[in-house]
């Protein structure tokens, strides 16, 4: 079967950096997708990591590597208004989108 | 970016009564849409995928007769709720990709429903 996983839920520190990992296996692999979603609201595009390696956009960097089914969603200088659920998707073969159940960031002072 | 933009917001309907829900894709034309349910504190379940011009492709357990789907331009995809009931309350969310595959999914605000 299909499985995404990724913790349930993390604390952080104003601030601070906080590094969100994301395990997959899927029936191939046509990329990954890291989104943020706040409480009550839609989900928003992060990043798109379909090579291995880094991709910094500012605050938010996304790391990939394939062989090892692992990505990370690296979050710096956290800032309260970060405090959201990530979510990680994975594309498939069939370039169907597989979801993991998320991972909800709670920014502390 | 894309923007994709979801109508109404949020809707308390009767039992028993019918809702309709709009997607529009604003600055691309998306060939394919794809319909979320979310309930509280839970992970995104796909509902169906909505391909312009043709029939929608329902997710195993989704009743296609409830929840009718129309995707009748490369702009726009609507979700009627029929018959709704208050099991049926939550929170509805499009989402659009644009023509090549690996497009990131854009999603609208979403329609939290509301059935009394």
């Amino acid at each position: 079967g299909q499985n995404i996983d990724q913790p349930t839920e993390m604390t952080a520190t104003e601030g601070a950096i906080v590094q969100i990992n994301c395990t997959y296996q899927t029936s191939g692999f046509n990329g990954l997708f890291w989104y943020q979603q706040h409480a009550g609201e839609a989900p928003t595009f992060l990043s798109y990591n379909v090579l291995d390696g880094l991709e910094e956009k500012g605050r938010f960097s996304s790391f990939l590597s394939r062989s090892k089914g692992y990505s990370y969603l690296l979050l710096k200088e956290l800032q309260m208004k970060d405090s959201a659920s990530y979510l990680c998707a994975v594309l498939d073969s069939n370039y169907q989108l597989i979801w993991g159940a998320g991972t909800k960031l709670i920014i502390k002072p | 970016g894309a923007v994709v933009s979801q109508h109404p917001s949020r809707v308390i309907c009767k039992s028993g009564t019918s809702v309709k829900i709009e997607c529009r894709s604003l600055d691309f034309q998306a060939t394919t849409m794809f319909w979320y349910r979310q309930f509280p504190k839970q992970s995104l379940m796909l509902m169906a995928t909505s391909n312009e011009g043709s029939k929608a492709t329902y997710e195993q357990g989704v009743e296609k007769d409830k929840f009718l789907i129309n995707h009748a331009s490369l702009t726009l995809s609507t979700l009627t709720v029929t018959s709704a009931h208050p099991e049926d309350s939550s929170f509805y969310i499009c989402s659009a990709r644009g023509a090549a595959d690996n497009s990131p999914l854009h999603f609208g605000n979403g329609t939290r429903l509301t059935v009394t």
